[in-house]
């Protein structure tokens, strides 16, 4: 099956500080790809979409100066969260729909666990 | 407006027994429908899917589930579930994957 992967899968940053967390599928290209937010045991909240070569469409309530989304290629979406927070700190996922597939076909990211001191 | 309900926030069963998770969903048209698990320390993983056509899913890992367009209920089903089963279930609808709430299965040896 395609797959998914998130890089770093782990981060801990200082409070103001920026990171940025890279989402890249590694067998098929990807013109959609969406991030999804985790707090601990809650469920998925789909942040926002983003397609390959145009800017992200957000969620209500997702501060788009705060998560930069880039989707710079077929292939790879980071993810930028800035001037990181204590509350910032959460589990970031994403996911990729396969460009030749079937609408149905995504695929998710094992995820990136991000502490914000 | 999509959304989801996962009436049951936490569900614990005997090694064996027979499972059901329930899943409600609000949708515009014919929906979308998933069911995923996550296990502690990994990914989301696909257990079944209905776009259209046979109302009775089969899924991964002795899964089922049945669309009811009447009740809008997407609801999951195993008839024995094994210690491996524990883990956090999520029913979801829709293009952009809308979750619910989520429901953690215990299951007693």
């Amino acid at each position: 099956g395609a797959v998914v992967s998130q890089h770093p899968s782990r981060v801990i940053c200082k409070s103001g500080t920026s990171v940025k967390i890279e989402c890249r599928s590694l067998d098929f290209q990807a013109t959609t790809m969406f991030w999804y937010r985790q707090f601990p045991k809650q469920s998925l909240m789909l942040m926002a979409t983003s397609n390959e070569g145009s800017k992200a469409t957000y969620e209500q309530g997702v501060e788009k100066d705060k998560f930069l989304i880039n989707h710079a290629s077929l292939t790879l979406s980071t993810l930028t969260v800035t001037s990181a927070h204590p509350e910032d700190s959460s589990f970031y996922i994403c996911s990729a729909i396969a460009r030749d597939r079937s609408r149905d076909e995504q695929f998710f990211g094992p995820g990136t666990r991000l502490t914000v001191l | 407006a999509q959304s989801v309900t996962q009436p049951d926030i936490h569900i614990t069963v005997s090694e064996g027994a027979s499972l059901e998770l329930r899943c409600n969903y609000s949708y515009g048209a014919t929906p979308y429908l998933f069911w995923y698990v996550q296990s502690p320390g990994q990914g989301l993983q696909l257990l079944l899917k209905y776009f259209s056509g046979d109302t009775l899913v089969q899924g991964i890992k002795g899964f089922e589930a049945e669309f009811k367009r009447s009740q809008s209920s997407f609801n999951l089903r195993k008839p024995s579930v094994h210690w491996s089963d524990a883990a956090e279930y999520f029913c979801a609808v829709g293009d952009k994957v809308i979750f619910g709430p989520g429901t953690s299965l215990s299951v007693i040896p």
